[in-house]
């Protein structure tokens, strides 16, 4: 079955830096890709998500790439700020929504 | 309008009862999760539902875990004889799952299960 790793498990940036998180898949069947964010004690919600026709998609200060061949995706966050501080968790889905996996998560830390 | 609620938020029980958990999708949303997450820990998923589809249920961890949904709404996720492991915060979320539409998985607040 699909295994989604992602890395890194921690990551801390100052304020106003990028941050970079990957993931890798492992089911070249996968085709689309989801990024959550879960602040603590909250419930996940999306933040972006690409499909495996686009390599690239941006939405303000967030993008995320897909590398197929290589078959892994990064989420790029630029000039962070402290409210994005949670814990960011990538996904991996097959026909296109169903059988969810997700990856491990990362927690960032954005020091003011 | 309403997003996904889950019953009850909290949930003490002692081991060896049995347990059930109640989503709540929202109206429409054809497919239906149930993940568990651990304190600290990712999202481990247990069961998918999708429309009047047999439900894949490839993430359960043993055969004391069970759920259904009834009329193609609201899910029972339903843990008999439980353990200590299975203290968690359960996770439901739905999404639309038409094509060319957002897959977004609309989570819910979670059941915190805690056994004692």
């Amino acid at each position: 079955g699909e295994n989604v790793e992602q890395h890194p498990s921690t990551l801390s940036v100052q304020e106003g830096d990028s941050a970079v998180i990957k993931c890798t898949y492992s089911d070249s069947a996968s085709n689309y890709f989801p990024w959550y964010k879960q602040e603590l004690g909250k419930r996940p919600q999306l933040i972006i998500d690409i499909r495996s026709n686009v390599g690239e998609k941006k939405d303000q200060r967030i993008a995320v790439t897909l590398n197929k061949t290589a078959k892994h995706f990064s989420l790029h966050i630029t000039e962070t700020q402290p409210e994005d501080s949670a814990v960011y968790f990538c996904a991996a889905s097959k026909d296109y929504g169903q059988n969810f996996v997700f990856g491990p998560g990362t927690r960032l830390s954005v020091l003011p | 309008g309403a997003g996904v609620s889950q019953s009850p938020s909290n949930k003490v029980t002692e081991k060896g009862k049995d347990v059930e958990l109640r989503c709540d999708p929202i109206s429409g949303h054809t497919a239906l999760y149930w993940y568990r997450q651990s304190l600290g820990q990712g999202l481990e998923f247990l069961i998918y539902f999708q429309g009047n589809s047999a439900p894949d249920k490839s993430g359960l961890p043993s055969d004391r875990f069970s759920a259904e949904r009834t009329g193609g709404s609201v899910s029972t996720l339903t843990i008999q004889r439980t353990q200590q492991e299975d203290s968690a915060v359960y996770l439901c979320a739905s999404s639309s799952m038409w094509f060319d539409s957002s897959y977004e998985q609309y989570f819910g607040p979670g059941t915190r299960l805690t056994v004692t």
